[in-house]
């Protein structure tokens, strides 16, 4: 399978910080790539699709960037709301397993 | 409006054989954009993708957990099932089904998520 592999895996950050997830894939994925939002003892919230499509309805705040191999989510300015664990997640083909990342928890 | 609900027992013992039913609504299982997938999260662990399954019957599971589960579907009834052999307490996790679309390989829509724990 791909591994996928985030940095950093938490983080304490303020309301208003500027807020940058990185995630590499272990073998070339082209941009599929897509960023989910998790909350405690919810479900996950897709927030951007093929490495920098924001899903509708997301906070223009989340910004996604990057091809290949690395990628990135940034959060311009934090929000109270964005205290969450952010999981990113690779769909290179339709017939080869998916696999997300470890997770980055934002923690006030 | 798309949803989707997962059902299953709740507890199940060692060795025995897992069954999760996810029935969809909003959308169809024969439409060619859409499939369904599952995906489960142990408490307090990151999620993990288990397989997806597509309209046309395409497959693909984890390759570290594919010889214990298979996936299908019973379009008449909207449903996806999962079913997982051999459980063993490390199983024990919030399993999830969610909507992809094959278009943009993404899953939109996400269920609530079932828990299961697996002991004797």
């Amino acid at each position: 399978d791909i591994q996928m592999t985030q940095s950093p895996s938490s983080l304490s950050a303020s309301v208003g910080d500027r807020v940058t997830i990185t995630c590499r894939a272990s073998q070339y994925i082209s941009y599929y790539l897509n960023w989910y939002q998790q909350k405690s003892g919810k479900a996950p919230k897709l927030l951007i699709y093929a490495a920098s499509n924001l899903q509708s309805g997301v906070p223009s705040r989340f910004t996604g960037s990057g091809s290949g191999t690395d990628f990135t989510l940034t959060i311009s300015s934090l929000q109270p709301e964005d205290f969450a664990t952010y999981y990113c997640q690779q769909t290179y083909s339709a017939l080869w397993p998916w696999t997300f990342g470890q997770g980055t928890k934002v923690e006030i | 409006q798309v949803t989707l609900k997962e059902s299953g027992p709740v507890l199940v013992k060692p060795t025995e054989t897992l069954t999760l039913t996810c029935t969809v609504s909003g959308f169809s299982l024969t439409n060619a954009r859409m499939g369904v997938g599952w995906i489960r999260q142990p408490p307090g662990k990151a999620l993990e993708w288990l397989a997806h399954i597509f309209s046309n019957d395409e497959k693909s599971y984890s390759t570290s957990l594919e010889s214990r589960l298979t996936i299908s579907k019973d379009t008449s009834n909207s449903q996806v099932v999962l079913t997982m052999t051999n459980m063993d307490p490390v199983d024990t996790a919030t399993y999830y089904c969610a909507r992809i679309l094959r278009t943009t390989m993404i899953t939109d829509y996400w269920g609530q998520g079932t828990l299961v724990t697996v002991s004797s």
